[in-house]
Order: structure tokens, then sequence, then C-alpha cells
């Protein structure tokens, strides 16, 4: 039973690019959740997508988008990244009906030069 | 403000030695804390989830309290190993709030 999967592992990209990471979620999850871990600081709520939508969302600004497929796998896009945006992005997959059992994926590292 | 304060932001101990790591929360309302392992590198993996009826909750050498009235959380590890040693990270659920997590070093 494969558990939550990210790719890639690392990423290293300037200032101004874009960025798309994506995750499978664990076998029989339907509900995807992004997160941003800045070095030495605690996960951040980005997004929550469920049944293909954006369900909840944290206070991150519009350059960051998501989208969920029908096969619930998910990507997190950014746009016009900037230094700070240089941190560990996590993707954690749950069932809506016991959204409170999060399974984090191993991350995607972001570098921004 | 939804917050949680961890602390100590960071430890070393020995092999074989105990420790307790402590979460304040002031998320309202409260709905569960859990209390995660992160290895370097790694996502995070769930050790103990507790409701408010709940005071204490073990997984193994890791022990858990919760004070509700003082919105307090003590993660306590019995006889480390080297394998704890990791980021610990409190997440309360009311608005889901993650603190900054306790780095511990266990060394032989």
């Amino acid at each position: 039973d494969a558990g939550v999967t990210q790719s890639p592992t690392h990423l290293i990209k300037t200032r101004g690019q874009q960025v798309t990471l994506r995750c499978s979620p664990k076998s029989g999850h339907d509900t995807v959740s992004w997160y941003q871990q800045a070095l030495g600081q605690g996960p951040q709520f980005i997004f929550q997508y469920y049944e293909e939508e954006e369900r909840q969302r944290g206070n991150f600004p519009d350059r960051f988008s998501g989208h969920q497929f029908p096969n619930y796998s998910s990507e997190l896009n950014v746009n016009a990244l900037l230094l700070g945006d240089s941190a560990l992005y996590l993707c954690a997959s749950s069932l809506v009906v016991a959204a409170d059992t999060q399974y984090f994926g191993p991350g995607t590292r972001l570098t921004v030069l | 403000k939804n917050q949680v304060e961890q602390s100590p932001q960071s430890l070393i101990i020995l092999e074989g030695k105990n420790c307790t790591l402590q979460c304040n929360y002031t998320v309202s309302p409260f709905s569960n804390l859990r209390w995660y392992k992160q290895d370097t590198g790694r996502g995070p993996v769930s050790l103990t989830i507790m409701t408010f009826s709940e005071n204490t909750k073990s997984n193994g050498r890791y022990t858990a309290t919760l004070d509700a009235d003082t919105k307090q959380s003590s993660l306590h590890i019995t006889a480390s190993q080297l394998s704890d040693s990791a980021s610990y990270i409190c997440v309360v659920k009311g608005q889901l709030s993650f603190g900054a997590g306790t780095t511990v070093t266990v060394r032989a």
C-alpha cells in the first residue's frame, strides 16, 4: 500500500520563475492538503482540495494555486517565485470523512535563487 | 489570534535519558491536539492525538498529556534512543495551527 508520494524531491529555481509540484495521495484517500514549511518552522497550511475543488485556503497569495485530478492526485503551482518561497512543501492526504487523520508525504525541497 | 508555542526550541539529551517537550496554545475553539515526529528531510508522522476529554495518551515510549483548562500539552519521551532524534511538532485543531517544533538530538 503506497503512502503519500511527492515529486520532485528537490528543485532549484530562480526568482520570477514558475514551479509545479506534484503529489499522489495514500491509496484510498480523497483529500489533499498542501503545506509550506520554512526552515526551523512548523508547516503553514496553503490549501486543501477535495472533489477537484479548492475547499479551504490559508493565508497565501494568489501566486499559489493548485489542482486536483480525478485520480485524487494534486499539483501545487507557484508563479513569480520569490526568494521567500524557498521551503519544504509538504503534501498530506486524508479521507474527507476522517479529515483529522492526515498522512504526510516526504516533501519537495524548493530553493529559489 | 490562534497560536501554538513550543518549548524548548531545541534540546540535546543522552541516550537512555528522558525528556519532556512543552506546547502552549491559544487556539479556539479546540477540537483536538496532535503531536507529530518529523525526521530530517521527511514528512511529519502522527504520534498521538487527544481530544478535550483526554488527559493522557501513550504510544510506546511517547506519552502525551493535555490540560485543556490551562491550554497546555506535553510530550514525554522515556528512555530515549538515537532514532528519537527529530523535530517534534504540536498541532492544534480548531483552526488548524502548527507549532514551530522542538528539535531533539539524542547522543550516545
